[in-house]
């Protein structure tokens, strides 16, 4: 059965330190795995995906198919960087699974 | 572009009660998905319509229904509403049908049910 676990509910980081959230996943086929993030009385947007390999933010994202991981990572934390971050899956369509969330708090 | 748009943003009924919620998607869109947001689970998929077809459909049961329009508008439907009920209703769409990875969300529609 498909499934995403983010395993913390609440990260703290000092600004300038590194952050990584984590994604662990559970998946029969091939993932497509995302990273959505919600800000502050903003509306949920997608940040990242892995088959971009892009760098969104400062943000990255490596797939590791053996850890069956997708941990998000930024080398130096930012104010605005604080939010609500999600892992998802895609299987069939536009149907995804996502965590349960990870809320980042970024301490001036 | 508007963005998705998704009435009423508020709401309180009854249990046994029935509610509908409406979504608007992004002009040109024609994927439309549903999820349920409460603080336990976080976001569960609920139904996906593309071209006025229910596509895939989440684990919920059958009180649980939705429809698509010819103009991609979506509604959902819940019918003898429980306590369980209680929780932010997403929308999301999307311009293919394909999985693109790219959901746009709406502000939700928050439904209480007493």
């Amino acid at each position: 059965a498909q499934r995403v676990t983010q395993p913390e509910k609440l990260l703290s980081v000092f600004k300038g330190a590194p952050v990584e959230l984590k994604c662990n996943y559970s998946y029969s086929g091939s993932p497509e795995l995302f990273w959505y993030v919600q800000y502050s009385r903003q509306r949920l947007q997608l940040l990242l995906r892995h088959i971009s390999r892009e760098s969104i933010k400062g943000f990255t994202a490596d797939l590791n198919k053996g850890e069956t991981s997708f941990h998000l990572k930024k080398p130096f934390a930012q104010e605005e960087d604080s939010a609500m971050y999600y892992c998802a899956l895609s299987a069939s369509g536009n149907q995804f699974y996502f965590g349960t969330g990870t809320s980042l708090t970024v301490i001036p | 572009k508007a963005g998705v748009t998704q009435t009423p943003r508020y709401l309180i009924k009854t249990r046994g009660q029935q509610v509908t919620l409406s979504c608007s998607p992004i002009s040109g869109h024609r994927s439309v998905s549903w999820y349920q947001q409460t603080p336990g689970q976080g976001l569960q998929f609920l139904f996906e319509y593309f071209s006025e077809t229910q596509r895939n459909k989440g684990n919920f049961p059958g009180r649980f229904s939705g429809r698509q329009f010819s103009n991609s508008r979506s509604e959902m439907n819940v019918s003898t509403l429980e306590l369980g009920d209680s929780a932010l209703y997403l929308c999301a769409s999307s311009p293919r049908g394909a999985s693109t990875g790219e959901l746009f969300f709406g502000e939700g529609s928050r439904l209480t049910v007493l």
